[in-house]
C-alpha cells in the first residue's frame, strides 16, 4: 500500500471549516483514499473514502486532485466533537484488504 | 445494529504474566483484524482473518502472541509471556465482503499495562 504525508497537528475554530490535507504521490490507479478518525479512548472511525472523483457525506466532502497525488478532507462546520487524530489511508480496491495506518493529523477544535 | 465487542476494556498485568483479549465482531462479518495501538502512533495490523483462516499474520510476534477464531466467529488474542513493550491498546476490527463499502468498524480496545 502506499504511504501517505499527513500534517501533524492542526487547529480550527468552531463552526468553521476544517481542511485537512493529505499527500499520497505514489497512490496506484486501483488504490482508494479512506479517511478515518480516532477520538480520545475509543476505535477509528470511517469518515468517507474515494477513487478520483470528489465525494461528500453527512460527515465530511473529500476532495481529490485530478492526478490524484494529494486529497483534502473538508469538515464543513466543526464542533468541538471533532476534536480527533484523523488518519488518510491508501487501499487496495477490495475489501478485504487491510488498512495502514500512519500517524494521521490532531485536530484540535476550539471554541 | 450491535458494533464490534471487546472485552476486557482494561488490564494490568506484570511482565512474563500471560493475558487474553476477546472479541466478538460484527454478525456476518467475515473479516477480523486484530492491532496495537502505542500510545502516541497510529494502530498497526499484528493478524488478519478471513472466516477462520489467517490470511497476514506478517507483523504478529509470533514468539509471544498467538491468535485463533475458532469457527470464523469470535476471536481470542493472547500474548505469554508479556514484556514491558506490549502495554498498548489492542483493537478489534471487522469488515464484510459483501456488504458497504468495505470500510472496517472497530471496538472499542482493550487497554493493557504490563508492569
Amino acid at each position: 500500500d502506499a504511504k501517505t504525508t499527513q500534517p501533524t497537528s492542526m487547529d480550527c475554530a468552531e463552526g468553521r471549516a476544517a481542511n485537512l490535507p493529505c499527500n499520497h504521490s505514489t497512490i496506484s490507479g486501483n488504490e482508494y483514499v479512506y479517511w478515518y478518525r480516532q477520538i480520545h479512548s475509543q476505535g477509528p472511525q470511517y469518515i468517507i473514502h474515494g477513487l478520483k472523483n470528489n465525494e461528500t457525506n453527512e460527515m465530511a466532502s473529500l476532495i481529490i486532485t485530478e492526478d490524484r497525488k494529494s486529497s483534502t478532507l473538508i469538515l464543513p462546520h466543526a464542533t468541538l466533537r471533532d476534536t480527533a487524530v484523523y488518519y488518510c489511508i491508501v487501499r487496495v480496491a477490495g475489501t478485504a484488504s487491510k488498512l495502514t495506518f500512519g500517524t494521521g493529523t490532531r485536530l484540535q477544535v476550539t471554541l | 445494529e450491535a458494533g464490534v465487542a471487546q472485552s476486557p476494556r482494561y488490564k494490568i498485568i506484570e511482565k512474563r504474566q500471560s493475558v487474553a483479549f476477546w472479541c466478538n465482531p460484527i454478525s456476518g462479518h467475515a473479516t477480523l483484524y486484530w492491532y496495537q495501538q502505542i500510545l502516541g502512533q497510529g494502530p498497526k495490523l499484528l493478524i488478519q482473518f478471513q472466516n477462520n483462516g489467517v490470511v497476514d499474520d506478517s507483523q504478529l510476534p509470533k514468539d509471544r502472541f498467538s491468535a485463533e477464531r475458532l469457527k470464523g466467529v469470535d476471536s481470542t488474542l493472547k500474548i505469554q509471556p508479556a514484556k514491558l513493550e506490549d502495554s498498548a491498546v489492542y483493537l478489534c476490527a471487522s469488515s464484510s465482503r459483501t456488504a458497504g463499502n468495505g470500510e472496517l468498524f472497530f471496538g472499542e480496545g482493550s487497554r493493557l499495562t504490563v508492569l
